[in-house]
């Protein structure tokens, strides 16, 4: 009974390799989003979507595409990997598009790129 | 935009003490703020919400306050355990009228046996 899980849970690759990370979350949530949380440990926002909308894209590169198949699943592709593309990924739901909503994260993918 | 500092980035306590986590943020005072326990190799898992006009929230051991004029809020663990080891985050809207959150760095607390 995972809220939010993400596959795979590690993922090494090499330089400019192109990869994609599987989110998918069974609690009905409306919206769900990604962050990247680098060797520093901080956790920022990459993309929100909401109802399979794309909400806010910060500052990513378009190397990185999220596609939502539907609300339960928001799926993030990877082109041309760079090393300071290493980082771990979270893939996060939460029950609306609000900051006043808690939100559930899965246990995050590890991904190295040498 | 906004920025989020939590006091320190480690803080080490005995078991049975109350540990004490800062966090302070600049610019625009959200009407809300969350806290998040991260354990090592896991995503951030929800504690609690406080809004603006509640001071004080508690939850079981937890104790969140919430002081806009300091633009500041402190989280304190009573009791502490050694279950209580992990990375404290708190998160708040980047910007009035946001609907996402920026997370701070966290505090890695350590509760010694």
């Amino acid at each position: 009974d995972t809220a939010v899980s993400q596959t795979p849970k590690y993922l090494v690759t090499q330089m400019g390799n192109d990869k994609s990370i599987k989110c998918e979350q069974n609690l009905g949530h409306d919206t769900m989003y990604w962050y990247k949380q680098d060797s520093k440990k901080f956790l920022k926002i990459m993309f929100s979507y909401n109802n399979k909308e794309l909400i806010i894209n910060e500052t990513v590169p378009n190397r990185f595409s999220p596609k939502s198949p539907d609300k339960a699943h928001l799926n993030l592709h990877i082109n041309s990997l760079e090393l300071g593309d290493s980082a771990v990924y979270f893939c996060a739901s939460s029950q609306e598009f609000s900051s006043t909503y808690e939100q559930y994260f899965g246990p995050g993918t590890r991904l190295t790129v040498t | 935009s906004q920025k989020i500092e939590q006091n320190s980035e480690a803080l080490n306590i005995q078991e049975g003490k109350t540990a004490t986590l800062t966090c302070n943020y600049t610019n625009y005072s959200p009407a809300y703020l969350q806290w998040y326990r991260q354990d090592p190799g896991r995503g951030p898992v929800f504690l609690l919400l406080i809004r603006e006009n509640e001071k004080e929230k508690r939850k079981e051991r937890l104790k969140v306050t919430f002081d806009t004029t300091l633009k500041q809020s402190l989280f304190h663990i009573t009791a502490s355990q050694p279950a209580d080891s992990a990375t404290y985050l708190c998160a708040l809207p980047p910007g009035a009228g946001s609907y996402q959150l920026t997370f701070g760095k966290g505090t890695k607390l350590s509760v010694i046996p």
